[in-house]
């Protein structure tokens, strides 16, 4: 199975900081890796698929990177809204198996 | 409006099974498969299986793959996750996702239904 570690596990950032949070599979996954936002006692919510694309509708304050094994979320002037816990998601493995990263926990100093 | 319902919160016993549903609305129920998640408290999101609601063609974990079932009925656009064998273990959130794209991404996640195991 393709294991997924986020880091870091938890964060504390002021409003208007820049955040990053990487995530990192135990294979190459080429870019097929998808972060997710949750706020408490929510669903989570898609925030970037493939990688790097924003969906319709996602401030263009998310912005995702990497490929093959290494990739990177970054807030780029943190919100109070932000406040959540990031999962990143693999959906390389064939069969399709897909596994999560621990999550990552953001909140405001 | 892409919107996934699901049913209401269950309280079982251990040995018992559980049957949540996921009712899809606003798309075309038969191109979109349905994969379902589940959350323990304090733990991270676990991939249960998927169905292909065109032709009921499934796909589960391993970790799930004695126990679970994933159903659906087309004529009321609802897919169905049936566990057994409860233990407490399986106290968790469960979450219905439709999968998206090239990629696979989960857009959107039903609300979530909470399954109590106790004694």
């Amino acid at each position: 199975d393709i294991q997924m570690t986020q880091s870091p596990s938890s964060l504390s950032a002021s409003i208007g900081d820049s955040v990053s949070i990487t995530c990192r599979a135990s294979q190459g996954i080429s870019i097929y890796l998808n972060w997710y936002q949750q706020k408490p006692g929510k669903a989570p919510k898609l925030l970037i698929y493939a990688a790097s694309s924003l969906p319709s509708g996602v401030p263009s304050r998310f912005s995702g990177s990497g490929s093959g094994t290494d990739f990177t979320l970054t807030i780029s002037g943190l919100q109070p809204e932000d406040c959540a816990t990031y999962y990143c998601q693999q959906s390389y493995s064939t069969p399709r198996m897909y596994t999560f990263g621990q999550g990552t926990k953001v909140e405001i100093k | 409006q892409v919107h996934l319902v699901q049913s209401g919160a269950e309280v079982k016993k251990p040995g018992a099974s559980v049957k949540v549903s996921c009712k899809a609305s606003g798309y075309i129920f038969t191109n979109f498969g349905i994969h379902w998640v589940r959350q323990a408290p304090g733990q991270r999101l676990e991939w249960m299986g998927w169905i292909n609601p065109a032709n009921g063609e499934t796909r589960y974990s391993q970790k799930f793959q004695d126990r679970v079932t994933i159903t659906r009925d087309t004529s009321a656009t609802t897919v169905y996750m049936d566990l057994s064998s409860l233990r407490s273990e399986d106290t968790a959130l469960y979450y219905c996702a439709r999968v998206v794209g090239l990629h696979d991404w989960f857009d959107p996640w039903g609300q979530g239904t909470l399954v109590t195991v106790s004694s």
